[in-house]
């Protein structure tokens, strides 16, 4: 059973920082990783799809990178900003079987970035 | 474009009674899926439609669960009756294909009293 697993629970940095966030899985199967973004009381915005053939992603600020033999992603943010300050959401595709279609989602880690 | 809509955005009930969730994917995706999170948890997958057929339905909880998709358009899900272990916020997310990403609404935050 695919489980993801999300560390730090909680990340609070000063303004212009250097981050990680970091995402595990239990099942290399997998067909994509998918990193979200959930601001309070709002929806969950995609920031970074990365295919299991690829190994890394990048977008403005923001790297994720994907190791899928040792279940391991990373979403790396440069410069941090306070308005980065958001919930940070991992999610894997399963690649096989009916449940193609479905993510498994890890706890998050609540990210606060002080100015 | 227009993203994907979910009404209402709020629902306060009493253990019981029905509620009726609703979700309009982007236009012109035939996959659309429901997920659920509740207090401390992890956001988990209920069900997923291609068009209007249901492809996976192996998270739904349970038979007072009833989720369709008629004319592969939007989609409701139905609790009834409802229970306390139903509160949560209910999200769905709409998708052009399997393999790429998935785009979700602001989600449903349902209360059973």
């Amino acid at each position: 059973k695919q489980e993801v697993t999300q560390i730090p629970a909680a990340l609070s940095v000063p303004e212009g920082e250097n981050l990680v966030l970091n995402c595990s899985f239990t099942d290399s199967a997998i067909y994509n990783l998918q990193w979200f973004r959930q601001d309070p009381g709002k929806g969950l915005t995609s920031l970074l799809l990365i295919q299991s053939s690829q190994r890394e992603q990048t977008s403005g600020r923001l790297n994720a990178s994907l190791d899928k033999s040792s279940g391991r992603s990373t979403l790396y943010i440069a410069a941090s900003q306070p308005g980065d300050s958001a919930t940070y959401l991992c999610a894997v595709r399963l690649g096989y079987g009916g449940s193609q279609g479905n993510l498994i989602f890890g706890k998050g880690t609540k990210l606060s970035v002080k100015p | 474009e227009a993203g994907v809509t979910q009404f209402p955005s709020h629902s306060v009930i009493e253990k019981g009674q029905t509620v009726t969730l609703r979700c309009d994917p982007i236009s012109g995706h035939d996959n659309l899926y429901w997920y659920r999170r509740v207090m401390g948890k992890e956001i988990k997958f209920l069900l997923h439609f291609v068009k209007e057929s249901k492809q996976d339905e192996s998270g739904m909880p349970n038979n007072r669960f009833l989720a369709e998709r008629t004319g592969g358009t939007y989609s409701t899900l139905k609790v009834q009756p409802a229970e306390l272990e139903d509160s949560g916020v209910y999200f769905c997310a709409s998708s052009p294909s399997t393999s790429g990403s998935m785009f979700f609404g602001p989600g449903t935050r349902l209360t059973v009293l």
